[in-house]
């Protein structure tokens, strides 16, 4: 085990409705990223937290926004849900320049 | 462009057997980092190895070694003695950006779907 706990495991919205996504990082890692994984591909990088800051962001839309905490969990929220935003979410959590420990994923299916 | 291609959609071994998982990788930074990752059904992603692109020697990790040609921008994984639970999707990974307090972000492939036959 990682240490990276992410929740729900599974969730079904309908299109149009917003979406919170959790994550707690693993002690003594200050950074989580957030990444989308769609049906047969790789994950993408939606965007970085470090110390409860933003400081990168993938080829996302504003919709999708996050937060992080004083503690370093952080949530994931999308807006405005479309069918595509169908995928697996993993949150990944480690201090800068050394490797990310993944959670298990959110499955979230848009219908 | 595509910056991490893994040419093997799908690969087969018997159980015991080695194999090697391709990757070749594009950027013109002169530092960055290549990560294997291994993803079970269940859809964890599973840290495997690490090799910096200044790192003289190839990265090993018990069954797992990387292969890395620098001058080819290829990073190979080899996974000794293959075991049934081995089989899984392996994602090869490039990380861009500063440590330094900027962005990192990983980079991946399309993923290799490994299935080790008893």
């Amino acid at each position: 085990e990682t240490g990276v706990t992410q929740s729900p495991t599974h969730l079904i919205k309908t299109r149009g409705q917003q979406v919170t996504l959790r994550c707690s990082s693993q002690s003594g890692h200050n950074t989580v990223s957030w990444y989308q994984q769609a049906l047969g591909q790789g994950p993408q990088f939606i965007f970085q937290y470090y110390r409860e800051e933003e400081n990168g962001r993938g080829n996302f839309p504003p919709r999708f926004s996050g937060l992080q905490f004083p503690n370093y969990s952080s949530e994931l929220n999308v807006n405005a849900l479309e069918l595509d935003d169908s995928a697996l979410y993993l949150c990944a959590s480690h201090r800068l320049d050394t490797e990310a420990f993944f959670g298990q994923g959110t499955r979230l299916t848009v219908v | 462009a595509q910056k991490i291609t893994q040419t093997q959609p799908g690969m087969f071994v018997q159980e015991k057997e080695a194999v090697t998982l391709d990757c070749t990788y594009d950027t013109s930074d002169p530092s960055y980092g290549l990560f294997w990752y291994k993803q079970p059904s269940s859809g964890e992603m599973i840290f495997l190895i690490y090799q910096g692109s200044y790192d003289q020697q190839n990265a090993t990790e018990g069954r797992y070694s990387l292969n890395f040609q620098k001058a080819r921008k290829s990073a190979n994984l080899v996974i000794s003695a293959s075991q049934l639970g081995d089989s899984a999707m392996y994602f090869c990974a490039m990380r861009e950006g500063s440590p330094q307090g900027g962005s990192e972000k990983l980079v991946f492939g399309k993923g290799t779907k490994l299935t080790v036959n008893p």
